[in-house]
């Protein structure tokens, strides 16, 4: 089995400061790790993704994800926040990478603020 | 190439109506996946069809959930009755069978999501 644990349900910076969205997960496998985007009335888009390689993962938007095993995180951090980063962002595990159901946690909301 | 799409964006019913929803997925992708979210809780997954088959429907709530992908290219998830709880957003997603790997991964790629709301 395998969960997901987003701290922060809203996140509020000022644009050009650090972005910082925490997520820990548990997993009984080594997993898969994910970051989903979702932009007003759009679907989720895939951020960046972490399968097994290389432990800092780099995604689209200048955002970036490091795998830390040791404390079960998969935090995603941009170090200057735009206005245009202003979303819904989901952490999400699955057990395998080819055809299997995803595990999310409960979002953060970015707020961006001038 | 046209992304996954969902019909329709907002569904407003009664209790006790019947709801379809329907999402198309993107072209030749057999994967296909149904995941709902209520309101402030985290995103759950519903079933997973490959092709026409069910490979997993462990996430659906009860027998008054349908899902159907006749031919294996659209599905449809049909409520009946509709209960309040089942007010949320429905997404849909597809992603490419086992020969269209890539680094192990199969990309899931989200449709808008059909918004319910039961009344």
């Amino acid at each position: 089995a395998q969960s997901v644990t987003q701290l922060g349900s809203h996140v509020s910076v000022s644009e050009g400061a650090l972005v910082l969205l925490r997520c820990n997960y548990s997993s009984s496998v080594p997993p898969y790790l994910f970051w989903y985007v979702q932009y007003p009335n759009q679907g989720l888009q895939l951020l960046l993704k972490y399968t097994s390689a290389a432990t800092l993962v780099k995604g689209i938007n200048g955002f970036e994800a490091e795998f830390k095993k040791s404390e079960t995180s998969f935090h995603l951090t941009k170090p200057s926040a735009h206005m245009s980063d202003a979303a819904e962002y989901f952490c999400a595990v699955s057990l395998t990478g080819t055809a299997s159901k995803l595990t999310f946690g409960t979002g953060t909301r970015l707020q961006v603020m001038l | 190439e046209a992304g996954v799409t969902q019909f329709p964006s907002h569904s407003v019913i009664e209790k006790g109506q019947t709801v379809t929803l329907r999402c198309d997925p993107i072209s030749g992708h057999d994967n296909l996946y149904w995941y709902r979210r209520v309101m402030g809780k985290e995103i759950k997954f519903l079933l997973h069809f490959v092709k026409e088959s069910k490979q997993d429907e462990s996430g659906m709530p009860n027998n008054r959930f349908l899902a159907e992908r006749t031919g294996g290219t659209y599905s449809t998830l049909k409520v009946q009755p509709a209960e309040l709880e089942d007010s949320g957003v429905y997404f849909c997603a597809s992603s490419q069978g086992i020969t269209g790997t890539s680094g192990g991964y199969n990309e899931q790629f989200f449709g808008p999501g059909t918004r319910l709301t039961v009344l």
